[in-house]
Parts: structure tokens; C-alpha cells; sequence
């Protein structure tokens, strides 16, 4: 069975720019996770969707943050304008039953 | 807002000594897991616990839920340079939403 699958690894962008995550769950998740971890921290959940839905975005910043889950399979993740506290490893996680979560690699974003 | 503190925050210790890690919270959780994160990589599941005194084993690893839901311990036993990593709590307030804990990073010196 395949993972998560994150893209790209790795950016590096100027603050004020744009710059967009994407997320490939596990097939048949229909829960799916956004996190940011901040450098040796634990992840802080931004948005977590079920199948196309939100369920909980309390604490994503919305306004320079925006997710979609179109078709409740992929997602991408957005942030326009990038700041410097944005540089962190964005996770993306899948789920089919309440009590497991599988992680993908991460995205480091490097906001300079 | 719920927290999850976890310590030691940092732990270097030889190979072959043993090691406690703690989470603990003011808050109940419906259940609790245990994470461990490799550089590079994103966290991979241990273990999940449910019931309040639940304890579970996984081969070296001890982890046990406290009574009240509150808190939970990881034990590791002869630790070996394979358990190195971030390892992180994560506690449950409803199904499907975790909060993670502040993550103990350990290193295990050959």
C-alpha cells in the first residue's frame, strides 16, 4: 500500500510571496490532515477535512492560509503572503479509522 | 486549550541504559499515542492507548496511560542507536482531532 505522498520536498521562497503544498492520501482515508511543525516542536493541526469537508480549521490563519480537498482525495495547501514565522515542515496525514494517522514526508518551507 | 507537556525535552544517553519519557496534561484525553519522528521523515505510530491504566509493550517499549487519562509514560529498555529520534505524544479531545505534545528528542550514543 502506498503512503502519503507530499510535493515538492523542499522550497525556498522571499517573504510576501505565494507558494502551495500538495497532499496525495492513502487511498480510501477519508480523513485528512494539515499540520505545521515548527523546528523541535510537536505538530500543530491547521485544517483537517472529512472527504471534501471541513471539520476543524480553529486554527489555521485565514488570512493568508486557504486548503481544498476537491473530490475528497488530494489537497493542496496555500499561504499568499508568505511570512517569516511561516518556515516550518508542513505534514500532510491520512486516516480510516479514528485511532491511526499516517504521515507523509513533510514539506520544509524555507521563508527568507 | 489543551496542552501536552512532555519531558525530558532533550535526553542523550548511552546504548544499553534504560529510559523513562513523560507527557502529561491538565486535561482528559480519550485516548492517547505515542509518535516517533526521524529526521526528514514525518512521525510513525507506535502505539495507541485507550483505557485509563492501560499498559502495552512493543518488543522494548513500555507505554501505560495514567489512571485519570491525564498522563502517559514511555519506558524504553536497553536502549539501542535505532531508538533515536523526536518522540512525540499525541492525546485525543474527540475522535479524529489530536493535539501533540511539546516531543522529547532522544539520542542514543554507541
Amino acid at each position: 500500500e502506498a503512503g502519503v505522498a507530499q510535493s515538492p520536498r523542499y522550497k525556498i521562497i522571499e517573504k510576501r510571496q505565494s507558494v502551495a503544498f500538495w497532499c496525495n492520501p492513502i487511498s480510501g482515508h477519508a480523513t485528512l490532515y494539515w499540520y505545521q511543525q515548527i523546528l523541535g516542536q510537536g505538530p500543530k493541526l491547521l485544517i483537517q477535512f472529512q472527504n471534501n469537508g471541513v471539520v476543524d480549521d480553529s486554527q489555521l490563519p485565514k488570512d493568508r492560509f486557504s486548503a481544498e480537498r476537491l473530490k475528497g482525495v488530494d489537497s493542496t495547501l496555500k499561504i499568499q503572503p508568505a511570512k517569516l514565522e511561516d518556515s516550518a515542515v508542513y505534514l500532510c496525514a491520512s486516516s480510516r479509522t479514528w485511532d491511526e494517522q499516517y504521515f507523509g514526508p513533510g514539506t520544509r518551507l524555507t521563508v527568507t | 486549550t489543551q496542552l501536552l507537556e512532555q519531558s525530558p525535552q532533550f535526553l542523550s544517553i548511552q546504548e544499553g541504559e534504560n529510559l523513562t519519557v513523560y507527557c502529561n496534561s491538565s486535561s482528559v484525553f480519550s485516548s492517547l499515542q505515542w509518535y516517533r519522528q526521524e529526521p526528514g521523515e514525518g512521525p510513525v505510530l507506535l502505539v495507541t492507548v485507550v483505557t485509563g491504566g492501560e499498559v502495552k509493550k512493543l518488543k522494548r517499549l513500555t507505554f501505560q496511560f495514567g489512571d485519570a487519562r491525564k498522563d502517559s509514560s514511555l519506558h524504553i529498555t536497553a536502549a539501542q542507536p535505532g531508538d533515536t529520534g523526536l518522540y512525540l505524544c499525541a492525546g485525543a479531545s474527540g475522535t479524529y482531532k489530536y493535539i501533540f505534545g511539546t516531543g522529547t528528542r532522544l539520542k542514543v550514543l554507541a
